[in-house]
């Protein structure tokens, strides 16, 4: 059963980097099925889709964050990573990790979603 | 990007009910739609793909259809398990869009 966890800092100041790590366990994130993905619902709102990340390195970002996103893997770890930066109180949301699959592009496994707050 | 649009916004069914939420497109996205069901403090969790394929393990009573612009996603009886936000996701195009999702309630 593949399983996914989020870490990072739950609280971070407006003009810093928000950085977060996805843990994959139960399967390679290796696997070319797959993309992996993050997902963010600031609190009471919808999804927002933020990129993806392919094993080799490729990735596509929302061109709405596109600016300050970048999502890097480590393939050795089976960890990809988000960084965002220049965050304002408007980045305050739960960030997901998620399996993307390649060929539905159906996002089918989740972690639990951390909260991150901006906040001085 | 292409835009979702759902309605409503919000429903309120009794246990035994049929329920229908929609979703339209801002333009042709074929069958490249998918359904989530999200409870309260919970990650989202898929139920649709491809507009009308059931997931592994989910319930028969969920289905979907439509194609094109227009899509439907039924609960044929809604049970008190159901109770979460329902978004659909089109994939024809990046970015990924979700609609604004659908807060199901129990009368």
């Amino acid at each position: 059963q593949v399983q996914l966890q989020e870490s990072g800092p739950g609280l971070v100041k407006p003009s810093q980097t928000l950085s977060l790590t996805c843990t994959v366990s139960g399967g390679s994130i290796s696997s070319g099925d797959y993309y992996w993905s993050w997902i963010r619902q600031p609190p009471g709102k919808g999804l927002e889709w933020i990129g993806y990340i392919y094993y080799s390195g490729s990735t596509y970002y929302n061109p709405s964050l596109k600016s300050r996103v970048t999502i890097s893997v480590d393939t050795s770890k089976n960890q990809f990573s988000l960084k965002l930066s220049s965050v304002t109180a408007a980045d305050t949301a739960v960030y997901y990790c998620a399996r993307e699959a390649a060929a539905t592009v159906t996002l089918d496994y989740w972690g639990q979603g951390t909260l991150v707050t901006v906040s001085s | 990007d292409i835009q979702m649009t759902q309605s409503p916004s919000s429903l309120s069914a009794s246990v035994g009910d049929r329920v229908t939420i929609t979703c339209q497109a801002s333009q042709d996205i074929s069958n490249y739609l998918n359904w989530y069901q999200q409870k309260p403090g919970k990650a989202p969790k898929l139920l649709i793909y491809d507009a009308s394929n059931l997931e592994t393990g989910v319930p028969s009573r969920f289905s979907g259809s439509g194609s094109g612009t227009d899509f439907t996603f039924t609960i044929s009886s809604l049970q008190p398990e159901d109770i979460a936000t329902y978004y659909c996701q089109q994939y024809d195009n990046l970015p990924v869009t979700f609609g604004q999702g659908t807060k199901l309630e129990i009368k």
